[in-house]
């Protein structure tokens, strides 16, 4: 199994309050994504980094920031979390497409969030 | 125009039968590779098989295999002799060669498998 891991993985918030989210890799893969799933959408991209200080905007991005100022390590940041971020938060690792490890896109075990 | 499309929210396929779920994509880029995960009741995706545009041959892993169709832009899973633990959701996805790298999903097919 690929070594990711995210924590928390349960948390329950109060509207307005900020929240960080942890994706530790220990598979050195260059990408790293943060996705949120909800019912009747799949998963959809938030933010993405190809690269320690390199991130950039998903479909999904509003009220999210990201950093990654380690290989390893990838945050996804609610600034003053809402209702409506109430989801299950996947991050994913993968290889560039067309190295050994390009085919496959790997994904932690999700953070279950509540925004009461 | 959605990049993944699944149409099929539930399936129902007796233990030991063979299944298919359908998934049709839409993409102009002339590279790309298409992914179905599972995702159990206990939530983790799990990745099962991998298609790239240029492959010639289906893909194939164990009891599951892609039927690809470039020209009809499909790519459905096929689970052969089902078994119970089979019973969850099937996501399909797109990954495009320009861009992110990230993955397009679809909104995923709930199987269930029948004793």
């Amino acid at each position: 199994d690929a070594g990711i891991t995210q924590s928390p993985r349960h948390k329950v918030t109060e509207t307005g309050t900020p929240v960080t989210l942890r994706c530790h890799q220990t598979e050195n893969h260059r990408y790293m994504y943060w996705y949120r799933q909800d019912p009747g959408h799949g998963l959809r991209l938030i933010h993405y980094s190809y690269g320690v200080k390199d991130t950039d905007k998903g479909e999904v991005s509003d009220g999210y920031s990201v950093s990654r100022s380690k290989t390893e390590d990838f945050l996804l940041t609610l600034e003053s979390a809402t209702s409506s971020q109430t989801s299950v938060y996947f991050c994913a690792i993968s290889a560039p497409v067309g190295t050994t490890w390009g085919n496959e896109q790997f994904f932690g075990p999700g953070t279950r969030l509540t925004v009461l | 125009a959605q990049k993944i499309t699944q149409t099929q929210p539930g399936m129902f396929v007796q233990e030991k039968e063979a299944v298919t779920l359908d998934c049709t994509y839409d993409t102009s880029d002339p590279s790309y590779g298409l992914f179905w995960y599972k995702q159990p009741s206990s939530g983790e995706m799990i990745f099962l098989i991998y298609q790239g545009s240029y492959d010639q041959q289906n893909a194939t892993e164990g009891r599951y295999s892609l039927n690809f169709q470039k020209a009809r832009k499909s790519a459905n899973l096929v689970i052969s002799a089902s078994q119970l633990g089979d019973s969850a959701m099937y996501f399909c996805a797109m990954r495009e060669a320009a861009g992110a790298n990230n993955l397009f999903f679809g909104t995923g097919t709930r199987l269930t498998v029948i004793p």
